[in-house]
Parts: structure tokens; sequence; C-alpha cells
């Protein structure tokens, strides 16, 4: 139990769906992440939230929307996604702040959600 | 730019034998940090270890340890005495720092440890 959870473990979605990403932390951060894991790729930052502002949005397709309410919670929401969208989603929380920064300090990963998209 | 390798994919040994998995990488900065992190079968990543560029020291952590060579520009994991619960990908990541004090961490491509009972 890393402290981070993510809802659901595995989703399968047409072309034509919405459908959203949950993640939870539980470690009283304020810093969280969207990664994504593809088969034979490294894992490719998406977006990074800072204290619930967006700092990193790394050159994302429209079709990914990330929404940050709260420091513990992290959403991405999902429309007309391709099937090269199918893949692991991980979500990751730190300790970090505009002072310290973000991006290099230890990540705390949740279990992830495998996408499948049809 | 940044750039990290992991040149083996993967890699398989008996139980007790000792591992060393590689990691090079590119920076042009001087300021930056290096990580090593597991993913077992479950999924979540687990962070191993973070060192700075301004510290060469080599880590032990029991049964891991870890060198850091600035002159080759490496960042070797070795486990020894493995055990099938050592069994995961590994990945190693740079994060340079940038004016504003924002990092990006880049992975390496992972390299897959199983190991045999």
């Amino acid at each position: 139990e890393t402290g981070v959870t993510q809802t659901p473990r595995h989703l399968v979605m047409g072309m034509t769906n919405k459908k959203s990403l949950k993640c939870e932390q539980h470690l009283g951060h304020n810093a969280m992440y969207w990664y994504k894991q593809s088969a034979k790729k490294p894992l490719e930052l998406m977006f990074v939230y800072s204290l619930e502002e967006r700092v990193e949005n790394n050159s994302v397709p429209s079709r990914f929307s990330p929404e940050c309410p709260n420091s513990s919670h992290l959403f991405l929401h999902l429309h007309t996604l391709q099937p090269e969208d199918s893949a692991l989603y991980l979500c990751a929380s730190s300790q970090a702040t505009f002072s310290t920064g973000t991006g290099f300090e230890k990540l705390f990963f949740g279990s992830g959600t495998q996408l499948s998209v049809l | 730019a940044q750039k990290v390798t992991q040149a083996q994919t993967e890699i398989s040994v008996v139980e007790k034998e000792d591992v060393t998995l590689d990691c090079v990488y590119e920076t042009r900065d001087t300021t930056y940090y290096l990580f090593w992190y597991k993913q077992p079968p479950s999924g979540e990543l687990v962070f191993l270890i973070r060192r700075n560029s301004f510290d060469e020291q080599n880590e032990i952590s029991g049964r891991y340890s870890w060198n850091f060579q600035k002159s080759t520009s490496s960042f070797n994991f070795t486990i020894t005495a493995s055990q099938v619960v050592d069994s995961a990908v590994y990945f190693c990541a740079l994060s340079e720092v940038d004016s504003s004090n924002t990092g990006k961490l880049i992975f390496g491509q992972g390299t897959t440890l199983q190991v045999k009972p």
C-alpha cells in the first residue's frame, strides 16, 4: 500500500466513449502527476499539478483532460480516444511546493489503470 | 537534451546470483538527480534511491548497492544474492533542475529482471 489509490484498475472503452480515471492520495502531498506507460516505451510524463495548479502539460492531446479539485484528488477525463492510447496510466504524488520545485523529488505511485481502447 | 539508456531489456538469473543493472544517462546540466524505481507485477513503481549530481558516494542498502560514476555518466544498480521477490521491471530515471526550480523526470526503457528459483 503506497498511499496512492487509482480507480478503476482496468478500463475498456470504445473510441466514442467518455470516461474518467481517478486518483486519490492519502499522504498529505501537494503535487500530483499523471504518467503514461505504453508497451516498449519509457514512462511519459503527461501532467503535473502543484498546489492544485497545473505546472506541466507535456504536449498531451486535448482528448486527455486533467482535473485537480484539491491536493488529494486527481482525475483524467478521457474522450474520443484512439487505439494507440491504450496503455497503463499511472498516478503519482510527492511533497513539493513552488519553492522546493517539482520533478526531482521522490514519487509515490499508484498501481495504475490499464486502459484498452477498442 | 536529457536521456536515459538502459541497454539491458531483459535479464534472467538463478536465485542467489548477483546481478547488475546498467544505466547510462546524458545531460548538459551540472545539477541533476538520478533515481531507481522498481515496478513489481502489481504495477505501482516503488522508489529505491535518489542521488544528486554532487554526491558520488556509492550507496549500499541491504542486498542493494548503487555505483554512481560521473566520469562515465553511469548509475548502475547491483542486487547481491538475488531472490525470486526481486523479479520486477527496474527503471532508472534522471531529472534536471531548471531555473524555475522545476524538474522533469525522464525514465529509461526499463530492465525486466527475472529471478528463477
